[in-house]
């Protein structure tokens, strides 16, 4: 079945870069996501990448996209306290955009 | 708009219980969802509805019901609710099966089964 993986938690130094990895299993995935969920609030979408794209950047955010490898980078440039959270990656088909598989999430801790 | 909103934020059952836990969005949008989220894990999705009328399962159904009688609301009910269902459950909407940059997740209900 399809499976998406991350690693458990990543800490950083305040102004260095993070970079948070996950890897996915199905082949028919069309869009890979990144969401963001702070405490005790719900999920804000961060950033999509379409499967035929290999990079995207979006003022700090960086996704990095390996489809032979089927891994998914987010690298956070000047990483600020305030981006402390959970991420997530997600999955979806073209048709299927409504039904997301999630990976458990990496716990980001931003160190003044 | 208020997007989309859930209630309750908390609630609490005994085992066997019934509830209906509510969502509502007020963008028109035809694609609504149910996730739950356990802790250590990512979210999964329960039931699915792509319209009005039309509603599917998705990869945890059991032990839930929905139904979409309108296109704002789409509400989630646990008939006898069992501590296996402690969980956050949010639920989320989008405007068609494209892309997703403007699916909306709503606040969360965390529940808890005694």
């Amino acid at each position: 079945g399809e499976d998406v993986e991350q690693s458990l938690f990543l800490s950083v130094r305040e102004g260095d870069s993070s970079v948070i990895n996950c890897t996915y299993t199905d082949s028919s995935s069309t869009y890979l996501y990144w969401y963001k969920q702070e405490p005790g609030a719900g999920l804000q979408l961060l950033t999509y990448i379409f499967s035929n794209m290999d990079m995207k950047q979006d003022q700090r955010l960086t996704v990095l996209l390996n489809k032979k490898d089927k891994h998914l980078s987010l690298r956070i440039a000047d990483t600020q306290t305030g981006d402390s959270a959970i991420y997530f990656c997600a999955e979806s088909s073209m048709d299927s955009s409504y039904k997301l598989i999630f990976g458990s999430g990496t716990r980001l801790l931003v160190r003044p | 708009n208020a997007g989309v909103t859930q209630t309750p934020k908390f609630q609490v059952l005994k085992t066997g219980q019934s509830m209906t836990l509510q969502c509502a969005q007020d963008m028109n949008h035809e694609y609504m969802s149910w996730y739950r989220q356990d802790p250590g894990m990512g979210l999964r999705l329960i039931h699915y509805s792509v319209g009005a009328g039309i509603t599917d399962q998705g990869e945890v159904p059991n032990g839930y019901n929905v139904s979409r009688s309108t296109t704002e609301d789409f509400p989630l009910r646990l008939l006898s609710a069992a501590p296996s269902q402690t969980s956050v459950y949010f639920c989320a909407s989008s405007p068609d099966r494209g892309p997703v940059d403007t699916q909306y997740f709503g606040p969360g209900t965390r529940l808890t089964v005694l």
